[in-house]
């Protein structure tokens, strides 16, 4: 089973800064399976990334995936103060379990 | 639009079973997926399973393998998962979510509300 490590676990930024987020696979992957979610409390997670880059629907352009092997990153160009939730990573090709990562917090500094 | 809608929160007694249904509208439910995965209190996300809604099969993650079923009502375009022998640790929030595209190998691009789910003697 494919491991996912994401860093850090918690990221302190303040509104307008950049965020760079990490995922890390235990093995290589298919950059055609790897998505990012954003989950705020009380709310369903909603897709940002799927196939490593490729923005969901409605998604602004501050958010941009890349990566491809064992690596994978979120960034976040200019934070807005909706920005400020969990963020995970997926894996959904393959065997399943379509792993989740265990998440990174972006908190308001 | 697309819209899953999940049945309410429950409360059982270790040992019981839990049966939580997801309604879907807005869409060809026989079109795209369900996959279910769960939030325990203050942990992260982790992938329940995956019912193809045109073929019925499906896939769990090997934790869950002797006590889940998923099915699915296609006449109604709802998705049930039901878990067995519950114990404290299942304890969680469980969202249904429905496949971006088609076949197994998806993102999940809508996501229920979540029903709660709490397993206390």
């Amino acid at each position: 089973e494919i491991v996912l490590t994401q860093s850090p676990g918690t990221l302190s930024l303040s509104p307008g800064e950049r965020a760079t987020l990490s995922c890390r696979a235990s093995q290589s992957v298919s950059s055609t399976y790897l998505a990012w979610y954003q989950h705020k409390p009380g709310q369903a997670p909603r897709l940002l990334v799927y196939r490593a880059s490729t923005r969901a629907t409605g998604i602004p352009d501050r958010f941009s995936g890349s990566g491809s092997g064992t690596d994978f990153t979120l960034t976040i160009g200019r934070l807005e103060p909706e920005d400020f939730a969990v963020y995970y990573c997926q894996l959904y090709g393959s065997s399943p379990p379509h792993t989740f990562g265990q998440g990174t917090k972006l908190d308001i500094k | 639009q697309v819209q899953l809608v999940q049945s309410g929160a429950e409360v059982k007694k270790p040992g019981a079973s839990v049966k939580v249904s997801c309604k879907a509208s807005g869409y060809i439910f026989t079109s795209y997926d369900i996959t279910w995965v769960r939030q325990a209190p203050g942990q992260g996300l982790e992938w329940v399973g995956w019912i193809s809604t045109y073929k019925g099969n499906s896939n769990f993650a090997l934790e869950f393998q002797d006590r889940i079923t998923m099915t699915t009502d296609t006449s109604t375009s709802t998705a049930f998962l039901e878990l067995r022998s519950l114990k404290s640790d299942d304890t969680a929030v469980y969202y249904c979510a429905r496949s971006l595209l088609r076949g197994e190998l998806s993102p999940l691009s809508d996501w229920g509300q979540g029903t709660l789910v709490t397993v206390s003697s």
